[in-house]
């Protein structure tokens, strides 16, 4: 059963915009949240990331909300740019998964001039 | 550090053939995951490892997928005998600690004819 979802497959944003890419997830014992990006034919790389004791992390043009209430959390990519096209993860993870994560089925973000 | 290594980047083979995906984890980093991804379930957690040693392999489909990481620079994931249903990316990503980064390898794209 798919504990994190993404449900939004795509996206697409005009270049010096906003970009927020959403991500819902089911079990309330996660307590560590990432995003990923992904290029095609390179593996993941880390983003950023936020504990579950803060509701916002901040890092460039990428911060993090994590709404615990609404089991929700968001990213914010501002201003977007071109070379943000890829394609981004959610992941979560906490004691109870053995500290694996748990990932989204990814949401793939298109940055247009 | 090259970071993670994963070998071969590409693999072709036919129905009913072995297949051995490898691993070279960053030095110093206990823990060590393989993924798969699809487009229909995204990236689906295998098996990991902790110091060598597996500690969930709930997520290996079947009895013909088997892992092992006989020491701390190397680990293999074979499948035996593989079908086309295999066919997919397969990562590999290791971690230094607990609620940490996850470094990615760049995958290995297997068909599975």
């Amino acid at each position: 059963d798919q504990q994190v979802k993404q449900n939004s497959p795509s996206l697409s944003v005009q270049e010096g915009r906003i970009s927020i890419l959403n991500c819902d997830y089911t079990n309330s014992m996660f307590d560590y949240f990432l995003w990923y990006k992904k290029y095609p034919a390179e593996g993941p790389t880390f983003l950023i990331s936020i504990s579950s004791i803060k509701d916002k992390n901040e890092d460039g043009r990428f911060t993090v909300f994590l709404n615990k209430s609404a089991k929700h959390l968001s990213l914010h990519i501002v201003p977007s740019q071109p070379g943000d096209s890829a394609v981004y993860f959610c992941a979560a993870t906490g004691v109870d998964s053995g500290y694996a994560l748990n990932f989204g089925k990814g949401t793939s973000l298109l940055v247009t001039p | 550090d090259a970071g993670v290594i994963q070998s071969p980047r590409h693999e072709v083979t036919e129905m009913g053939q072995e297949v051995t995906l490898r691993c070279k984890p960053i030095s110093g980093h206990d823990y060590l995951f393989w993924y798969r991804q699809t487009m229909m379930r995204g990236l689906e957690l295998l098996i990991y490892f902790n110091n060598n040693v597996p500690i969930d392999d709930s997520g290996m489909p079947e009895d013909r997928f088997s892992a092992k990481m006989p020491n701390a620079s190397f680990s293999t994931l074979k499948i035996q005998p593989s079908e086309p249903r295999d066919s997919a990316v397969y990562f590999c990503a290791t971690q230094a600690g607990t609620y940490n980064e996850q470094f990615f390898g760049p995958g290995t794209r297997l068909t599975v004819l």
